[in-house]
């Protein structure tokens, strides 16, 4: 099975603090996506990659930058925490063409 | 720009009752796919159907169908013999596709609709 691994399940961090998310998949896959979820607001997608070195702005893309050095790994970066970036983070990764993706198990941050 | 709605943001069914949760989109490109993804209280996100603008036919996984009419912009999920593992959040989300109806790149999801099987 292809496994999307984020790298931690909950996190707390302070306002003004630098955070990475960690996400890595070990297919092969060519594209990978960081979207947050919010109650009543789904899913919003930050940012996308679709190769190694690749990024795209998705449509929240505030506060937030990617790094994509490697294929198998889509690092989310938040360079000063705020308060309102407390969310669900979800990781996901897809081959061009496969039928929707495969997730990870989200990250749950907190920012106090 | 492509967007998803889902009015309902709870329902409620019997156990072994069938269940439909409404989706609509809007876009303007002529080739998109339409999927519908499960999220159990668990968090991870399980693909459930999808459905190809240029289909002909309704898809249909084991329980699941896709209720397509492209021309009212209606993608709705149908839960036949709902289990109580059914209750969860539920998320249409649509992409583009190409001529062959294979989809690729971003999805735009909905706001999502949580499921409540009683027993």
């Amino acid at each position: 099975d292809v496994k999307v691994t984020q790298s931690s399940r909950y996190l707390v961090k302070r306002t003004g603090e630098k955070v990475f998310l960690e996400c890595v998949q070990d297919m092969d896959h060519e594209n990978m996506f960081w979207y947050r979820q919010d109650p009543g607001l789904g899913l919003r997608l930050i940012y996308f990659s679709y190769d190694v070195k690749m990024k795209e702005k998705g449509d929240i893309p505030e506060g937030y930058s990617v790094s994509r050095e490697k294929k198998e790994r889509f690092s989310l970066i938040l360079e000063s925490a705020s308060t309102n970036q407390t969310s669900m983070y979800l990781c996901a990764s897809s081959f061009y063409g496969a039928h929707g993706y495969t997730f990870g198990s989200g990250t749950r941050l907190t920012v106090v | 720009a492509q967007k998803i709605t889902q009015t309902q943001p709870g329902m409620f069914v019997q156990e072994k009752e069938a269940v439909t949760l409404d989706c609509t989109y809007d876009t303007s490109d002529p080739s998109y796919g339409l999927f519908w993804y499960k999220q159990p209280s668990s968090g991870e996100m399980i693909f459930l159907i999808y459905q190809g603008s240029y289909d002909q036919q309704n898809a249909t996984e084991g329980r699941y169908s896709l209720n397509f009419q492209k021309a009212r912009k209606s993608a709705n999920l149908v839960i036949s013999a709902s289990q109580l593992g059914d209750s969860a959040m539920y998320f249409c989300a649509m992409g583009l596709a190409n001529a062959g109806g294979t989809s690729y790149g971003k999805l735009t999801f909905g706001q999502g609709t949580i499921l409540t099987v009683h027993p």
